[in-house]
């Protein structure tokens, strides 16, 4: 079992690029999710899908969107990069009833 | 709204001595969680314990156990006999409501363990 894996693990974009993190699980998770990480603070939810066709935003939603066409993959699409994007990426994923997120080793980001 | 505090942005402890960090919430929702999740300076996100808010008893995984008083919307967690290896970031967090979807995270508290 590989988890939950992401690529890339480092990018560095110019502002007004466009992007995609992507992230994969192999544990027929139903439920997955996007968060940031802006440096000294905690993770903020971007979006999360509770499965295959469904999404929706969470905290900072803005400047960014998913899609979710298979339970193994939830990627994440950067449109217009902007420096306040600059970011520490993680994917997440969790069984139905089992409260407890994996996460991936992370997207640093960085937007000049 | 909800909302996780943690106020100790960093915290000393000596080793094989015990430490508690400290994490308050705010929710309205009558089943929510608790979380506790470490990261160390390689990044990755480690979760080490879980409460539920209809647990009656504290939760305990190994060293790590959660301090939780309903009434004063506190989760505290409580780690014995620390080891040069528990120097991280630790960071609170609560599921909201009975799906759990959305998780947010408090800002974190920086753990130095000192040999």
């Amino acid at each position: 079992n590989a988890g939950v894996t992401q690529t890339p693990k480092f990018r560095i974009l110019k502002i007004g690029q466009s992007m995609t993190l992507q992230c994969t699980q192999d544990m027929n998770h139903n439920y997955m999710y996007w968060y940031r990480q802006d440096p000294g603070m905690g993770l903020k939810l971007i979006y999360y899908s509770v499965g295959a066709g469904i999404t929706d935003k969470g905290e900072v939603p803005n400047g960014y969107n998913v899609s979710r066409s298979t339970t193994e993959d939830f990627p994440l699409r950067l449109e217009l990069a902007a420096p306040s994007q600059t970011s520490v990426y993680f994917c997440a994923s969790r069984e139905g009833q089992v409260y407890e997120q994996y996460f991936g080793p992370g997207t640093r980001l960085t937007v000049t | 709204a909800q909302k996780i505090t943690q106020t100790q942005p960093g915290m000393f402890v000596q080793e094989k001595e015990a430490v508690t960090l400290d994490c308050t919430y705010d929710t309205s929702d009558q089943s929510y969680g608790l979380f506790w999740y470490k990261q160390p300076s390689s990044g990755e996100m480690i979760f080490l314990i879980y409460q539920g808010s209809y647990d009656e008893q504290n939760a305990t995984e190994g060293r790590y156990s959660l301090n939780f008083q309903k009434a004063r919307k506190s989760a505290n967690l409580v780690i014995s006999a620390s080891q040069l290896g528990d120097s991280a970031m630790y960071f609170c967090a609560m599921r909201e409501g009975t799906g759990g979807f959305k998780t947010i995270f408090g800002a974190g508290t920086r753990l130095f363990v000192k040999a």
